[in-house]
């Protein structure tokens, strides 16, 4: 149980273009979701964290008019990189909170690796 | 704030060995710490989760200890294996800011 689905894994975009990155909860419901930044080698970094029907909360740093996130339902959470710049060619990688027994854990998507060219 | 560090960065070892990485962080204000596997260009496995009023937990081959008093989390990986080689994160949840917290990272790799 507790799976993310993400997508798509790999996706290359010319620079000034818009890329949707789409994270699924396939058997659970969930309430909140986590969008992280990963950089070669190095560890993730919290990018917002979006729940279900209100606006995203950013952490500080982070551009909110570039990187648009909607949590519309409880199964999805869709990451938007708009008018993507080679800076922007990353890893990112959704996140999902469950409460399960005894308590919270967390379950990753795959993972989208985003090349602007 | 919440720092979490890895130590060591990177591991090489011969089939067989025992490993322990480490996993401190600063705060010890946490609800619970998870360690995950990460193979290259994937995303994150949970491998253990650890709640706060837990000493340790224990997965097969793998067993995560807890001192929360002191900052300080080991993985412990017995008898490795080639298809143990991944980096290993360790991660800290800070319960009032709803955060998941990381930990540099151990990139590991095993050889025949």
């Amino acid at each position: 149980g507790a799976v993310v689905s993400q997508h798509p894994s790999w996706v290359i975009c010319k620079s000034g273009t818009s890329v949707k990155i789409e994270c699924r909860s396939l058997d659970f419901q969930a309430t909140t979701m986590f969008w992280y930044r990963q950089f070669p080698k190095q560890s993730l970094m919290l990018m917002a964290t979006s729940n279900e029907g209100s606006k995203a909360t950013y952490e500080q740093g982070v551009e909110k008019d570039k990187f648009l996130i909607n949590h519309a339902s409880l199964t999805l959470s869709t990451l938007t990189v708009t008018s993507a710049h080679p800076e922007d060619s990353s890893f990112y990688i959704c996140s999902a909170r469950w409460v399960g027994q005894p308590s919270y854990g967390y379950t990753f998507g795959s993972g989208t690796r985003l090349t602007v060219v | 704030k919440q720092e979490v560090t890895q130590i060591p960065a990177a591991l090489s070892v011969p089939e067989g060995e025992n490993l322990v990485l480490n996993c401190s962080f600063t705060d010890s204000a946490i609800y619970n710490l998870q360690w995950f596997r990460q193979d290259p260009g994937k995303g994150l496995t949970s491998l253990l989760l650890i709640q706060s009023s837990q000493r340790e937990q224990t997965s097969g081959r793998l067993n995560a200890s807890l001192d929360k008093s002191s900052g300080r989390s080991t993985l412990y990986i017995a008898a490795s294996q080639p298809g143990d080689s991944a980096t290993y994160l360790c991660a800290v949840y800070i319960y009032n800011t709803d955060k998941l917290i990381f930990g540099t990272g151990t990139r590991l790799q095993v050889f025949p």
